[in-house]
């Protein structure tokens, strides 16, 4: 079982509608959570992080953490086609030392 | 949010040389610093995590001798990788953070061609 789950998509979704990433991941003692968001050819750019369980949100942006389910979520409202990119989940594992990355899911908008 | 710089952004090297990539934080003092290798249209693959005054720790597979970590002070980590073959031509990534449960920023990257 991988540490990180990810679907790899493509997830395409029209311009203006929510976009719904989801993740699950193996280690029950993660305590810290982040999606990245990574365009064709470059690094990644944090977008959110999220601690505890709930939601957090962030402009367009929500994240969600279910830690009894192991499962984390990003919800993109308003979706435009500049979201357009691979969205990274990652957690903390390894006894607090590790940063590991989903296989990422690709997001397409179209107008 | 926090800047990581990462260089040099590309380099070209022969076969059976070696290679530096140097990683800085600009703003922030990063305990740890992560270095990733990622393959076309495939997903981060972490490599070591390298913590300020320690050892690397290398992920399963990844060559220790081959790819040499050194993290002396707080603000750099560097990358060296070794005797370098086409193989190991890739898109390498730094990331770094102050703490464990802190966010992670990465560097631009360093696209390596292997000849």
């Amino acid at each position: 079982q991988k540490e990180v789950e990810q679907n790899s998509g493509p997830l395409s979704v029209p311009e203006g509608a929510i976009a719904s990433l989801n993740c699950t991941y193996s280690d029950r003692g993660s305590q810290s959570f982040f999606w990245y968001r990574q365009y064709s050819g470059k690094s990644p750019e944090l977008i959110m992080s999220i601690y505890s369980n709930g939601d957090k949100e962030d402009g367009r942006f929500t994240a969600q953490l279910n830690k009894a389910s192991q499962y984390v979520s990003l919800l993109i409202r308003d979706s435009q086609p500049s979201d357009s990119a691979t969205y990274l989940c990652a957690v903390v594992s390894g006894g607090y030392n590790k940063l590991i990355f989903g296989a990422g899911t690709r997001l397409a908008v179209h107008p | 949010g926090a800047v990581v710089s990462q260089h040099p952004s590309r380099v070209i090297c022969k076969s059976g040389t070696s290679v530096k990539i140097e990683c800085r934080s600009l703003d922030f003092q990063a305990t740890t610093m992560f270095w990733y290798r990622q393959f076309p249209k495939q997903s981060l693959m972490l490599m070591a995590t390298s913590n300020e005054g320690s050892k690397a720790t290398y992920e399963q597979g990844v060559e220790k001798d081959k790819f040499l970590i050194n993290h002396a002070s707080l603000t750099l980590s560097t990358l060296t990788v070794t005797s370098a073959h086409p193989e190991d031509s890739s898109f390498y990534i730094c990331s770094a953070r102050v703490d464990w449960n802190t966010e992670a920023f990465f560097g631009q990257g360093t696209r390596l061609t292997v000849v």
